[in-house]
């Protein structure tokens, strides 16, 4: 089983709709989690957080269940702009006081008019 | 700030061939790391250091050698190119407290071995 598991997608969704990536993670002791997007020939970067508690950021809520070991990411009101390949990760402290980052494979976007 | 620079972009290799992927950054982050994106696998670590000094292996470490002689350069080294390495190489760079969480990447090289 991989330790973060994505929908490869592709999604394709109007603008204006609403659209939520899955992904579930193996690791029970995982630490910290994150949502990173990655345009196309690009390199990844954050963009939200993802704590236990959920938490928002304008158009995009994302949501953690520790207990099911599940991450979500929910897009509201699409915009043309959120094409790109949205990368679940987490933080597996493995011991260390630093941790490490682990990718899921990323979920696929595509906006269209 | 620069952020975190990568060189080469683009690079192609024979087999057998060895190179080094250059990785800088001006942010003065203590760790940094190395991945490889291959399609449908997401980005696996290779190498990571967490200081000067400090390396160690990450989950894809076999054909790469990593040193962190300053804060600043993180060097990869293929010690003899094979074709399963052809992907796109990201270095990261992030402050060390709390834990590497935010990742910022530089652009990539993407990297063909004949």
């Amino acid at each position: 089983r991989k330790e973060v598991e994505q929908d490869p997608g592709p999604f394709n969704v109007p603008e204006g709709a609403t659209v939520a990536f899955n992904c579930t993670y193996s690791n029970s002791a995982s630490q910290s989690f994150f949502w990173y997007r990655q345009d196309c020939r690009k390199e990844p970067k954050l963009l939200m957080s993802v704590y236990s508690s959920g938490n928002e950021d304008g158009r995009f809520t994302a949501q953690l269940n520790r207990a099911s070991q599940y991450i979500s990411l929910l897009i509201r009101d699409s915009k043309l702009s959120d094409s790109a390949t949205y990368l679940c990760v987490v933080n597996d402290a493995g011991g260390t006081s630093y941790g490490k980052l682990t990718f899921g494979q990323g979920t696929i976007l595509t906006v269209h008019p | 700030n620069a952020g975190v620079t990568q060189t080469p972009k683009f690079q192609v290799l024979k087999t057998g061939q060895s190179m080094t992927l250059q990785c800088a950054q001006d942010m003065n982050h203590e760790y940094m790391s190395w991945y490889r994106q291959d399609p449908g696998m997401g980005l696996r670590l290779i190498h990571y250091s967490v200081g000067a000094g400090i390396t160690d292996q990450g989950e894809v470490p076999n054909g790469y050698n990593v040193s962190r002689s300053t804060t600043e350069d993180f060097p990869l080294r293929l010690l003899s190119a094979a074709p399963s390495q052809t992907s796109v190489y990201f270095c990261a760079s992030s402050p060390l407290a709390g834990g590497p969480n935010e990742q910022f990447f530089g652009p990539g090289t993407r990297l063909t071995v004949l």
